[in-house]
C-alpha cells in the first residue's frame, strides 16, 4: 500500500531550526509537496520537490532524496505565527496525491 | 479576488438527511478536488473532477456525488447523510492535473448527528 510518515507532534523554541522528516513508500513518484496548515484554517503550499537535492524559499527550505523515500522541511529563525501543522504530500504515478495525517508543530518563546 | 469559496462553513445535520456542500472558484482551473480531513488522518480524497463535464472517484467516495456543469461549481452532495460523515470537507483546485499547487477553500465543518 501507499504510505506517507511524519512525526505527529514537534515542539521548537522561537529563533531556533526545527527539521521535519516525512518519509514515503508510493507507486510511483511525481513531485512532493509541503503544506502548512494553522488551526482551523485551509492548508497553504508551501514548497514542491520533483528532483533530488535542497529547494529554499526564505526561512523555508525542503530536501528531496527520491532513492530514500525521504524529505525533509526545515524552518529557520522560528517565529510564533509558525506554530501550525505542516502536511508532507506524495503524487503518485497517476497523479493522485497522497498526503500524510501532518506534523503539529508548536513554538514556545 | 476571491479564490475558492465553500458554503456552509459549518453545519449541524440530522442522520438520513440529505446536505450539498457547495464550493465555487473564480480562477479558471480546470482540476478541482473534495478532500475530508478527520483528526490523526491525512486529507483523503472524495472525488475530483479534471475539467468540466467529467469527475472521477476518489479515496473515499461511498455515501458522496459530485457534478461539474461549469468550470466554477464543484458541489459535494450527501444523499443521506451518517455520523461517520462527521469531518471537516475541503474543496481544493489547480490549473494542472499534473502536479500543479493545490489551493483550498476555508472548509466545511459538518456535524451529522
Amino acid at each position: 500500500g501507499q504510505n506517507i510518515d511524519q512525526p505527529t507532534e514537534m515542539t521548537a523554541t522561537e529563533g531556533a531550526i526545527v527539521q521535519i522528516n516525512c518519509t514515503y513508500q508510493t507507486s510511483g513518484f511525481n513531485g512532493l509537496f509541503w503544506y502548512q496548515q494553522h488551526a482551523g484554517e485551509a492548508p497553504t503550499f508551501l514548497s514542491y520537490n520533483v528532483l533530488d537535492g535542497l529547494e529554499e524559499k526564505g526561512r523555508f527550505s525542503s530536501f528531496l532524496s527520491r532513492s530514500k523515500g525521504y524529505s525533509y522541511l526545515l524552518l529557520k529563525e522560528l517565529q510564533m505565527k509558525d506554530s501550525a501543522s505542516y502536511l508532507c504530500a506524495v503524487m503518485d504515478s497517476n497523479y493522485q496525491l497522497i498526503w500524510g495525517a501532518g506534523t503539529k508543530l508548536i513554538i514556545k518563546p | 479576488i476571491a479564490g475558492i469559496t465553500q458554503a456552509p462553513t459549518s453545519q449541524i445535520l440530522a442522520a438520513g438527511r440529505r446536505m450539498t456542500l457547495r464550493c465555487t472558484q473564480d480562477m479558471r482551473h480546470n482540476a478541482m478536488y473534495w478532500y475530508r480531513q478527520d483528526l490523526g488522518l491525512g486529507l483523503r480524497l472524495i472525488h475530483y473532477s479534471n475539467t468540466a463535464g467529467t469527475t472521477g472517484k476518489g479515496e473515499v467516495p461511498d455515501g458522496y456525488s459530485v457534478s461539474r456543469a461549469n468550470t466554477d461549481d464543484f458541489p459535494l452532495t450527501l444523499a443521506s447523510a451518517v455520523p461517520s460523515q462527521t469531518s471537516v470537507y475541503f474543496c481544493a483546485s489547480s490549473d494542472s492535473t499534473a502536479g500543479g499547487e493545490l489551493f483550498f477553500g476555508e472548509g466545511s465543518r459538518l456535524t451529522v448527528l
